[in-house]
């Protein structure tokens, strides 16, 4: 399995400023997902980042709000752009192996926008 | 639309006891099946996960049972334990999850009690 990190592991911050959260991976992975989980929600996912290429976005989730960086096999930063309150939720990083039948989750960021 | 459905959002077990969680998907492109463990202030921990070319998949005390035809699923714990509560994810993908985001049901709170 991968051992993966994020930072920062939570945050409060001012409405209308932005929040870049940094994954970090043990080992190199082609495919890297950035997922929400609101409160009492469920898992949802935003974008899929595979290196080398654009991210590709999930219907309500568009780059301007959350544009995506994938600088290599092993990182990964997602960025919440002029926050509100509605943003407050836990970002989760994913990753999988390849042709694996499993996929193995970061600690999350707790944000919360005030 | 959901399209995978945990309809339970709590559930007690008395310690030593089978717990047993239930979920039930829409999607008939849905070929594999995953449960995963999450604590507060942590991600979600991969538990288990099926392909739809089985009925069952075993791993020590956890074991998942896939009902293809009536699109549901269960997670067998036995016996249940006081650190196995935690809330549980079930999630569902056409590929492989390695390479695919997965779909979450809003997840299963399980209490073990001693």
């Amino acid at each position: 399995s991968a051992v993966i990190s994020q930072k920062p592991s939570r945050d409060i911050c001012q409405r209308g400023t932005s929040l870049t959260i940094q994954c970090q991976v043990d080992s190199q992975v082609t495919m890297m997902f950035w997922y929400r989980q609101q409160p009492g929600q469920s898992l949802t996912l935003i974008a899929t980042a595979n290196q080398g290429s654009e991210a590709t976005y999930e219907s309500g989730f568009v780059i301007d709000k959350f544009p995506i960086s994938r600088p290599n096999l092993t990182f990964s930063t997602l960025t919440v752009s002029n926050m509100s309150p509605e943003d407050s939720s836990i970002y989760l990083c994913s990753v999988g192996g390849q042709g694996s039948y499993e996929q193995y989750f970061g600690p999350g960021t707790r944000l919360t926008v005030t | 639309d959901q399209q995978v459905k945990q309809n339970s959002p709590s559930l007690s077990v008395q310690e030593g006891r089978i717990s047993i969680l239930n979920c039930d998907y829409t999607n008939s492109m849905f070929d594999y099946f995953l449960w995963y463990k999450k604590y507060p202030a942590e991600g979600p921990t991969f538990l288990i996960s099926i392909s739809s070319i089985k009925d069952k998949n075993e791993d020590g005390r956890f074991t998942v049972f896939l009902n293809k035809s009536a699109k549901h699923l269960s997670l067998h714990i036995v016996p249940s334990q006081p650190g196995d509560s935690a809330v549980y994810f079930c999630a569902a993908s056409a590929w492989l999850p390695g390479n695919t985001p997965l779909v979450f049901g809003k997840g299963t709170r399980l209490s073990v009690i001693a």
